[in-house]
């Protein structure tokens, strides 16, 4: 049974910064393209970043290129988002994705986690 | 980036009922276009790709149409369950964009 929960989110002082995991069962992240998509309270969804099957390969949204980082950790079937210079805009509940169809270019999604909220605040 | 702009923005409708829900992309996207449903306090959860193909499990109420730059989402013999938001995406290239969402209430 594909499964993928998030987890490490919650309330951090702008600046700061926060690592986000995503545990990944009944399938392995390495050889699958997996992505990160957030969602601020009340609003629509907003992708964030993707990582390559490989594991070689990351896109970021220019929201986040320079601030946030994707990383994968294969023993632990693991993949993280390392979130620094957080600021309120930053606040969201963040969801990791399996991507599941792909134009050649990027693609869209099969399963989803449940998410887990960032809270960027004084 | 590729705007991607849904309409109606909210919907109400009656148990069912056929509903439709456009979304259109600011340039061409072939027919690299998804629908989600979110239920309120949910994930998304994944109904369509590839514009009109749905994914496992997802029930034949459910249908997709479109390419190029206009797309369709209708969902037929409306349920109360079937309250939820609809977002479309695209993944023609990145950034990946979605539409702003659809708010589909029951009456």
């Amino acid at each position: 049974q594909v499964q993928v929960v998030e987890s490490g989110g919650g309330v951090v002082q702008p600046g700061r910064s926060l690592r986000l995991s995503c545990a990944a069962s009944g399938f392995t992240l390495n050889g699958r393209v997996m992505h990160w998509v957030r969602q601020a309270p009340g609003k629509g969804l907003e992708w964030v970043a993707v990582m390559s099957s490989d594991g070689t390969s990351k896109t970021y949204a220019d929201s986040v290129k320079g601030r946030f980082t994707m990383s994968r950790d294969d023993s632990k079937n693991t993949l993280y988002l390392e979130m620094n210079s957080l600021s309120p805009g930053d606040t969201a509940i963040y969801y990791c994705a399996r991507e599941s169809h792909s134009s050649g270019r990027c693609g869209t999604f099969d399963y989803w986690g449940q998410g887990t909220l960032v809270t960027v605040s004084s | 980036d590729i705007q991607m702009t849904q309409s109606p923005s909210s919907l109400s409708a009656s148990v069912g009922d056929r509903v439709t829900i456009t979304c259109r992309a600011s340039q061409g996207i072939s027919n690299y276009l998804a629908w989600f449903q979110q239920k309120p306090g949910k994930a998304p959860k994944s109904l369509i790709f590839a514009a009109s193909s749905l994914h496992g499990g997802v029930p034949s109420k459910f249908s997709g149409s479109g390419s190029g730059t206009d797309f369709t989402l209708t969902i037929t013999s409306l349920q109360p369950e079937d309250l939820a938001t609809y977002y479309c995406q695209q993944y023609d290239s990145y950034p990946i964009t979605f539409g702003q969402g659809t708010r589909l209430e029951i009456k």
